[in-house]
């Protein structure tokens, strides 16, 4: 069965300090991938997402996200992190042929000055 | 700005008593999920629509409903709301193909938050 595992319930983090949330997924084949991000009492917007081709991928905000077929992971980046930044985060994956999600359960990120 | 619009924003209900919530949309999407988030948990799929087309997951309780009138509006009816029920409800819309659309961006309204007294 498809699954995603974010192995960190909560990080933190110093303001300007680099990041890396963890996703492993479990699924067999090559699957969507996505981060959202999720601000207290908002819905989830998207960060990045990856298909095919380039295994490094940019996103909004600063993010970036590579693939690694070999360890089944899809960890997310950021070198320097604002205060902003914090918030909950999501990684998902995207099952072929279907018009569903399934989300990791999440990652709370804290971000002190 | 297209976006995805949750009315109400924060809706408390007494146990048992019927409540709806809405969503409408202004990026002409075809596919429309609901899903339920409880507090420091992923968001847990209820149900969507591929157009008309009605798709329930497995443990979605019956308690929940769902009507989709037209392409812009979707609605959540809770017939019964239990203290479980009490949680974020995330409407989000997407555009789907044949084939299946996961690989299309969901795109999310900022949610309503149930309170169920």
């Amino acid at each position: 069965a498809q699954s995603v595992t974010q192995p960190d319930i909560h990080i933190t983090v110093s303001e300007g300090a680099s990041l890396e949330l963890r996703c492993n997924y479990s699924y067999g084949a090559t699957p969507y991938l996505f981060w959202y991000v999720q601000s207290p009492g908002q819905g989830l917007q998207l960060l990045l997402k990856y298909f095919s081709g380039d295994t490094l991928v940019q996103g909004i905000k600063g993010f970036e996200a590579e693939f690694k077929r070999s360890q089944s992971s899809f960890n997310l980046r950021k070198p320097s992190v604002h205060w902003s930044d914090a918030a909950e985060y999501f990684c998902a994956v995207g099952p072929y042929n279907t018009d569903k999600l399934i989300f990791g359960t999440g990652t709370r990120l804290q971000v002190f000055p | 700005d297209a976006m995805v619009i949750q009315n109400p924003r924060y809706q408390v209900t007494q146990f048992g008593k019927p409540v709806t919530l809405s969503c409408s949309q202004t990026l002409n999407h075809n596919v429309m999920y609901w899903y339920q988030q409880k507090s420091s948990q992923a968001p847990k799929l209820l149900f969507h629509y591929y157009d008309k087309d009605f798709n329930n997951e497995a443990d979605t309780p019956d308690n929940f409903q769902s009507r989709r009138p037209n392409t812009s509006f979707c609605f959540l009816d809770i017939r019964s709301p239990g203290l479980g029920d009490a949680a974020m409800y995330l409407c989000a819309t997407s555009f789907g193909g044949a084939g299946g659309s996961s690989y299309n961006e969901q795109f999310f309204g900022p949610g309503t938050r149930l309170t169920v007294l």
